[in-house]
This record gives structure tokens, sequence and C-alpha cells, in this order.
């Protein structure tokens, strides 16, 4: 596949449970994003890998949040102690060198939070 | 801080033209994309400006005036399957490479 893809594409879970969302970028992508989507919202920035390590985490919420990308090409976001407010459409993006300016997504994993 | 603002939603008939609309604030800027996303699928890029003036790809077009901290995403010839959510979206500064969103324009095209 040539496209950015993402696992699970649906997850439910219960308040307070463990979830880890995976993202496989384009082959060759240095960059990767990770966003999350609101009903009716735009995509809202969560962190920015370049390569292995996390060069931007500003937008996760809380401590609660946390990704990694330990060979500098898949990455997991992983969220413990699920609220029912986490529940949005995750969205993973990746581009060729982190210009920024092209970003190619996948079609997102739909958390829903009972 | 930054802040996107774009219309929610706009209606047009097949075969028209629309615009639609972006006026953003941000502590720096490094350029204008606008992103396009249908109903459960994932934002595709469309365009992207740096500089001022108009970017021209098939269909569609993309101006910006950074003056006026203004752009604006053309349609031309709309056909149906133009029905999606469309979304401006900015790079702050060199140093973020992150996009900050719009909350998108909801475009109906209508037979």
């Amino acid at each position: 596949g040539a496209g950015v893809s993402q696992t699970p594409s649906n997850k439910v879970t219960e308040k307070g449970k463990y979830v880890e969302l995976r993202c496989d970028p384009i082959s060759g992508h240095t960059a990767l994003y990770w966003y999350r989507q609101s009903l009716g919202q735009g995509p809202e920035f969560l962190i920015y890998f370049q390569g292995t390590g996390a060069a931007d985490d500003s937008g996760l919420p809380n401590d609660r949040f946390f990704a990694v990308r330990p060979e500098g090409s898949v990455s997991t976001l992983k969220i413990q102690r699920t609220e029912r407010g986490d529940s949005a459409v995750y969205l993973c993006a990746s581009s060729l060198s982190g210009s920024g300016e092209t970003q190619y997504f996948g079609p997102g994993t739909r958390l829903l939070v009972l | 801080g930054q802040s996107l603002e774009q219309p929610s939603e706009v209606t047009a008939v097949e075969g028209a033209i629309v615009q639609i609309n972006c006026t953003y604030q941000t502590s720096g800027f490094y350029g204008l994309s606008w992103y396009q996303q249908h109903d459960g699928g994932a934002p595709t890029f469309l365009s992207y400006n740096a500089l001022d003036g108009l970017e021209e790809t098939g269909r569609f077009s993309s101006f910006l005036s950074r003056s006026d901290s203004y752009g604006y995403l053309l349609l031309q010839e709309l056909q149906m399957k133009d029905s999606a959510s469309y979304f401006c979206a900015v790079r702050s500064d060199t140093g973020r490479r992150a996009l900050t969103f719009g909350s998108g324009t909801r475009l109906q095209v209508q037979p």
C-alpha cells in the first residue's frame, strides 16, 4: 500500500482502560504527525516526530497521552486511563522531510470511550 | 496563539464556481494550506501558498494575501463529488512543523 495506514479503524473501550493506536506512514517519510479530530472540527495537533524522536509534543493534552516511534517508521499513540472526552478520530499523517506543507493523512482510528 | 476563521457551510449548484474564504491570526506565518475531507475519510492535500498570489491546480485555485492575513480556495466547474469539508491550515513558524487547522467549511453541491 502506498498510503498511510492506521489500525484499528475503530476502537471501543471502557473508561479507565488503556489503548494503543498504530500508524504506518508512507515508506521513506521521515516526519510523522498525530492529530485528533472531533466531530465538526478541524484536526488538532498532538505530536510530531522527525525520525525516531518527538520533535514537538506540545499538543499532547496531558500525561495520559504518549507516543513512540522506536525505529523511525511505525508509530504508536498510547492513551492511559481513557476518559469519555478522549472519544474522537485520531489521525496520523506523514510527510517526506518535515517541511510540513504537504502532509498525507491516514483514514484515522475512531475511538469511542464508554 | 493562532486562530483561523472560515464559513461553516456553503451551498452551490453543479457547474458553478464557489469561493471559500479563510482569515487567520498567527504569531508567525509560514504558509497557508487547503485540505479536503469527505465524510468518514482522510484529509487530502489540495494546495499550498507561501507567497502572495494565486496558485492554480486544475479546477481548484488558491489565493493568499499575507498583508491581509487572508486566503481563499476557489472551486470551478463544481461536481457532485466536490461535496466535502474544506479546511484551511497554517504553519505558524519555521520551528513548528505542525499545522493549525480551521474548523472547516462544509460544501454541499446540489444538482
